[in-house]
């Protein structure tokens, strides 16, 4: 069984569209979080939610609203989409922030957003 | 604020020797620091951490990591690698302020060759 899933795997889209990524995690885990991997690599966090609720947006444009239907799913909607949005988006979940802060986070596959 | 720096953007090494890469840290408070492997077209996977306690932590595949807090470093190592170790490694560090929040190195891509 997968832990964290993500869908879809490849998204390919012109720019000024709006898409969804969706995750969902089956580890009933309690925290949430979307990561970006740029061209270089380099890995930023997004969005962390504890049991729905937001708590880190680390200067995120507005363009991009996470929305947590349930503790189990974190999906990540994005606007108006630009060329610099391309990139690797990967979902991840921990067990419990408020339990302890070093917490092992499990990572789903990424999806390849690339936008033309 | 925190930050991380992995001095080596890529380590070229043969199978079956002995390969270290290298990470440094800054913070203002004490610090939780991670290890975490990506291979090709996949997501991210804890290899070990170090919370508190003994500073040298083994993890999954054979590596190792010590903690040095008067250099603020967190080199991993494995004394003999495989082909299959080739892969993108990231060093990330978390603190109490930090809300489980990771903050990543650049990454090294390690390339094991035959």
């Amino acid at each position: 069984d997968t832990a964290v899933s993500q869908t879809p795997k490849y998204l390919v889209t012109q720019m000024g569209n709006d898409k969804s990524i969706k995750c969902e995690q089956n580890l009933g885990h309690d925290t949430m979080y979307w990561y970006k991997q740029d061209s270089k690599k380099f890995l930023k966090i997004m969005f962390s939610y504890n049991n729905k609720e937001l708590i880190i947006n680390e200067t995120v444009p507005n363009r991009f609203s996470p929305k947590s239907p349930d503790k189990a799913h974190l999906n990540l909607h994005i606007n108006s989409l630009e060329l610099g949005d391309s990139a690797v988006y990967f979902c991840a979940s921990s067990p419990n922030r408020l339990a302890g802060v070093a917490d092992t986070q499990y990572f789903g596959p990424g999806t390849r957003l690339t936008v033309l | 604020a925190q930050s991380v720096t992995q001095l080596d953007s890529q380590v070229p090494v043969f199978e079956e020797a002995p390969v270290e890469l290298r990470c440094n840290y800054s913070s203002s408070v004490s610090v939780y620091l991670f290890w975490y492997v990506q291979y090709p077209n996949q997501g991210l996977q804890l290899l070990l951490k170090y919370l508190s306690g003994s500073t040298l932590v083994k993890g999954i595949n054979g590596f190792e990591a010590e903690f040095n807090k008067s250099q603020t470093s967190f080199h991993l190592r494995k004394p003999s690698v495989h082909i299959s170790d080739t892969a993108e490694y990231f060093c990330a560090v978390s603190d109490n302020n930090a809300g489980n929040m990771l903050t990543f190195g650049g990454g090294t891509r390690l390339m094991v060759k035959p």
